[in-house]
Order: C-alpha cells, then structure tokens, then sequence
C-alpha cells in the first residue's frame, strides 16, 4: 500500500509561470515532510521541508503547502526556470523516536519539464 | 567537502556473481541507508542502519545483504545478483532531526 502518492508523473509549465506538484499520504504518523529534486545521473538533493506544526514554508522561489485534515501537500515553484527541470520527489517521515524519526517513504515522483 | 561516495558508479555483471557496492560518508552520520529506484516505482528502501552493527530491513530486502562495522561505511552485497536487481541504487546518511544526503547513484546492470 502506497503511503505517498504523487499522482501526476509528469508536468510541463512554461518558462516564468507557476509549477504545482502535489502529493498526498495516508500515514497519519508523518510528522515531517520533505521534497527532493533529483537530475539524471545524479542523487536526489534536498530542496524544501515542512513540519506539520506548520502550514506553509517558503525558501526563495519555492514554496511548500501542507494541508493536514486533507493529508496533501504541494510545492509551488515561482517563477519556473529552465533549471528547476528534474524529478521531484516528495518524501514523510515520522512516527517514535526510533527508525521513524530518519525513515524517508517516497512518493515515485513527478518529472516537471520548464519550456523556454 | 561533506559527502556520500559510492562506488562503483556503473557495473555490469552476470547472474550470480557476487557483487558489493561501497558506500561512505564523511560526515559521522549515524544513519545509513541504501534504496533502489526503478521507473514507475520512485525510491524504495532496501536496507538500513540507525548506527554501527545496528541494521534493519526497508521495504525491499530480498536478495541483499548489508553490514555496518564502521560509522563511516554501509556496503550493500548482492550474493547471487538476477536481472530483477538490475537498478538504480542509492545510499543515503542522515543525523537525527537532519535530511538525508545522497550519494551520486551506481547503476547496475545484471545479465
């Protein structure tokens, strides 16, 4: 059973306007939220985390918005580069002070393509 | 430079060769973790360690072995690799309260 889902594999927005990807999880134990952006031939980097004590979070162009009641949350990305074209990842954790507190579970993510 | 190395970056073998991908991180991380990406499927964990001689089975385990003897080092082993293990595989370390880094990725191919 999938507990993260990211349900659009692919997304395609134009160079300077707004790109949402979204996510949705379904273990009520995530506490913490994380999205990883990930170039071919490379490992996934860290972009952009969200504890659910909050409900938005926000580093330079990017943006994180959780919605717990919904258990959704999207990142928006403003104004869309050329360079911001990767798969993004969007990864939970949570649960006991034990394994849950480092485990990642990872949506399949959603490959965003920026045109120039 | 704070880092996870993995090596090799791309292997090729054949079924049933054993095999051993090395992972190291300079960062004194004491969690360690290995996963695999496939299309379609994203990032699932095979293995990991929250510290040394302390390991745990992810989510897909079967056919893969791990050890943990020092801090710095995770390698993952494949006893008797079959074309269903022909992956993406990254290893990845975290301290608590702290992202995981990743490493840059081995791709394996097996024949």
């Amino acid at each position: 059973d999938q507990q993260v889902k990211q349900n659009s594999p692919s997304l395609s927005v134009q160079e300077g306007r707004i790109s949402i990807l979204n996510c949705d999880y379904t273990n009520s134990m995530f506490d913490y939220f994380l999205w990883y952006k990930k170039y071919p031939a490379e490992g996934p980097t860290f972009l952009i985390s969200i504890s659910s004590i909050k409900d938005k979070n926000e580093d330079g162009r990017f943006t994180v918005f959780l919605n717990k009641s919904a258990k959704h949350l999207s990142l928006h990305i403003v104004p869309s580069q050329p360079g911001d074209s990767a798969v993004y990842f969007c990864a939970a954790s949570g649960g006991d002070s034990g394994a849950g507190s480092y485990q990642l579970t990872f949506g399949k993510g959603t490959k965003l393509s920026v045109i120039p | 430079e704070a880092q996870v190395t993995q090596n090799p970056r791309y292997l090729i073998t054949v079924t049933g060769k054993k095999l051993t991908v090395t992972c190291s991180q300079n960062m004194n991380h004491e969690y360690m973790s290995w996963y695999r990406q496939d299309p379609g499927l994203g990032l699932r964990q095979i293995y990991y360690s929250m510290n040394v001689e302390v390991t745990d089975k992810g989510d897909v385990p079967e056919g893969y072995k791990v050890s943990r003897k020092e801090k710095r080092n995770f390698p993952l082993i494949l006893e008797s690799p079959s074309p269903n293990q022909t992956s993406l595989y990254f290893c990845a370390s975290s301290s608590l309260g702290e992202t995981q880094y990743f490493g840059p990725g081995t791709r394996l191919l097996v024949l």
